[in-house]
C-alpha cells in the first residue's frame, strides 16, 4: 500500500526557513510525479508545486516562485520542500501527494500533512 | 488559471438522504475533473477520477458525472461515515485548481 508521510513543519519568523521532508513506501517512487498542496487554517486545497519523475522538470505557484523550491532523492524515496522567505500567508498545513497519471491525471495517495505556521 | 466553484458550499443531510454536489469549472475541462474526501484533522482522499470513475475501495454509493464545464458528484444512501468535506479539482492545466468545498454535515 503507498504511503506518504511528511515531517519538518514548525514555528518559523516571517522572511525564516523551513525545509518540509515527505518519505514515501510502497510504490516505486521514481515512476510518480510528486505534488505538493497546502490548506490554510479553516480553508480549502490549494496546490503548490509539482516534480515530475527524475527531478528535472518543477512547477510552482506564482505566488511561490523564487521562494520554494521542490527537489526529490529517488535513491532515498524521499520528496522536499525548501521554503525561504516565508510569509504569514504561507501559514498551512502542508500536504504530499503523488501524482498518477492515467489518460488524466489526480494525487492519491495524499499524507498526514505537516502544519507551517509563520508568526512573530 | 482555471477557476472552480462548487454549491451548495454546505449542506445537511440524514443516513440514508441522497446527495449531490455541482462544480464548475470557468473554461472546458475535457473530463479531467477529480473529486476528493476530506474529513476533519486527514488528508483528502481520492474518490473519482476522471469525472466518473469510481477509486478502488471507494463504495459504490459514490458516483461522479459531467464533462466540459459542470460535473456533479452523488452520493446515494448517505452513511455516518460520509460526513465530511467535498473537493473537486481540474487536471486540464497547470496550476491545478481545486473548488471551495462542499461540507456535508448531519441534519
Amino acid at each position: 500500500e503507498a504511503q506518504l508521510v511528511e515531517s519538518g513543519g514548525g514555528l518559523v519568523q516571517p522572511g525564516g526557513s523551513l525545509r518540509l521532508s515527505c518519505a514515501a513506501s510502497g510504490f516505486t517512487f521514481s515512476r510518480y510525479w510528486m505534488t505538493w498542496v497546502r490548506q490554510a487554517p479553516g480553508k480549502g486545497l490549494e496546490w503548490v508545486a509539482n516534480i515530475n519523475h527524475d527531478g528535472g522538470d518543477q512547477y510552482y505557484l506564482e505566488s511561490v516562485k523564487g521562494r520554494f523550491t521542490i527537489s526529490r532523492d529517488n535513491a532515498k524515496n524521499s520528496l522536499v520542500l525548501q521554503m525561504n522567505t516565508l510569509r504569514a500567508e504561507d501559514t498551512a498545513i502542508y500536504y504530499c501527494t503523488r501524482r498518477v497519471a492515467n489518460g488524466g491525471d489526480w494525487f492519491d495517495p495524499w499524507g498526514q500533512g505537516t502544519l507551517v505556521t509563520v508568526s512573530s | 488559471d482555471i477557476q472552480m466553484t462548487q454549491s451548495p458550499s454546505s449542506l445537511s443531510a440524514s443516513v440514508g438522504d441522497r446527495v449531490t454536489i455541482t462544480c464548475r469549472a470557468s473554461q472546458r475541462i475535457s473530463n479531467f475533473l477529480n473529486w476528493y474526501q476530506q474529513k476533519a484533522g486527514e488528508g483528502p482522499k481520492l474518490l473519482i477520477y476522471s469525472a466518473s470513475n469510481l477509486q478502488n475501495g471507494v463504495p459504490a454509493r459514490f458516483s461522479g458525472s459531467g464533462s466540459g464545464t459542470d460535473f456533479t458528484l452523488t452520493i446515494s444512501n448517505v452513511q455516518s461515515g460520509d460526513f465530511a468535506t467535498y473537493y473537486c479539482q481540474q487536471s486540464y492545466s497547470t496550476p491545478n485548481t481545486f473548488g471551495p468545498g462542499t461540507k456535508v454535515d448531519v441534519k
